[in-house]
């Protein structure tokens, strides 16, 4: 059975920086590219970052480019999303997905089964 | 970058009733499109993947179609557990995108 599960939300102030876990269970993570998803207080879902099985390959929505790195560690079932220079618009519930299957066809569609972690930049 | 509109925003339906939500991509996404429902408080669940496939273990209440820049979602015989918010997202290319949302109370 799937499981997710993140971790490492709190409160930061603005430009500080934290580093969220995804730890996934269940199936062969190393053959299954992952997202990062969050959603803001009252708002609509905004895609952050992906990261291929083997991490070759790693893209980022604009509002986090530059800011935010997505990591892997496929020996220990674990995705990293490290998040710098945060602002206050990061604020928000953060989600953790893995691609609905291997095949390339289904890398884009994501399959959330985390609680997600909440993150919350204020000062 | 592909934005994707939902309509309508807010939708009030009665348990029993049959209900459709639209979604319009800003560009040619063929099928691939996916469907979200989230209850609140609660994370996202994929319903529907490219355009018209169900997930597993979704009811077949839920059913979805369209390709190109149109497409949508209907469920029939609302139950009390189908009263959230729905959002389609466009997995055409990065980066990805939701629709806005749409609220279905009863």
């Amino acid at each position: 059975q799937v499981q997710i599960v993140e971790s490492g939300g709190g409160v930061v102030r603005p430009g500080g920086s934290l580093s969220l876990s995804c730890v996934a269970t269940g199936f062969n993570f190393g053959f299954f590219g992952m997202h990062w998803v969050r959603q803001a207080p009252g708002k609509e879902l905004e895609w952050v970052t992906f990261i291929r099985d083997d991490g070759g390959e790693r893209k980022y929505g604009g509002s986090v480019k530059g800011r935010f790195t997505v990591s892997r560690d496929n020996y220990q079932n674990t995705v990293y999303l490290q998040m710098n220079s945060l602002r206050t618009e990061d604020t928000a519930v953060y989600y953790c997905a893995k691609s609905l299957a291997r095949d390339n066809y289904y890398l884009y569609y994501m399959d959330v089964r985390g609680k997600g972690t909440t993150v919350t930049v204020s000062s | 970058d592909i934005q994707m509109t939902q309509s309508p925003s807010f939708v009030s339906a009665s348990v029993g009733d049959r209900v459709t939500i639209t979604c319009q991509a800003s560009q040619d996404i063929g099928t691939s499109l996916a469907w979200f429902q989230q209850q609140p408080g609660k994370a996202p669940k994929l319903l529907i993947y490219a355009a018209s496939a169900l997930q597993s273990g979704v009811p077949s209440r839920f059913s979805a179609s369209g390709s190109g820049t149109d497409f949508t979602l209907t469920i029939r015989s609302l139950q009390p557990d189908d009263f959230a918010f729905y959002y389609c997202q466009q997995a055409n290319s990065l980066p990805l995108s939701f629709g806005q949302g749409t609220r279905l109370e009863i």
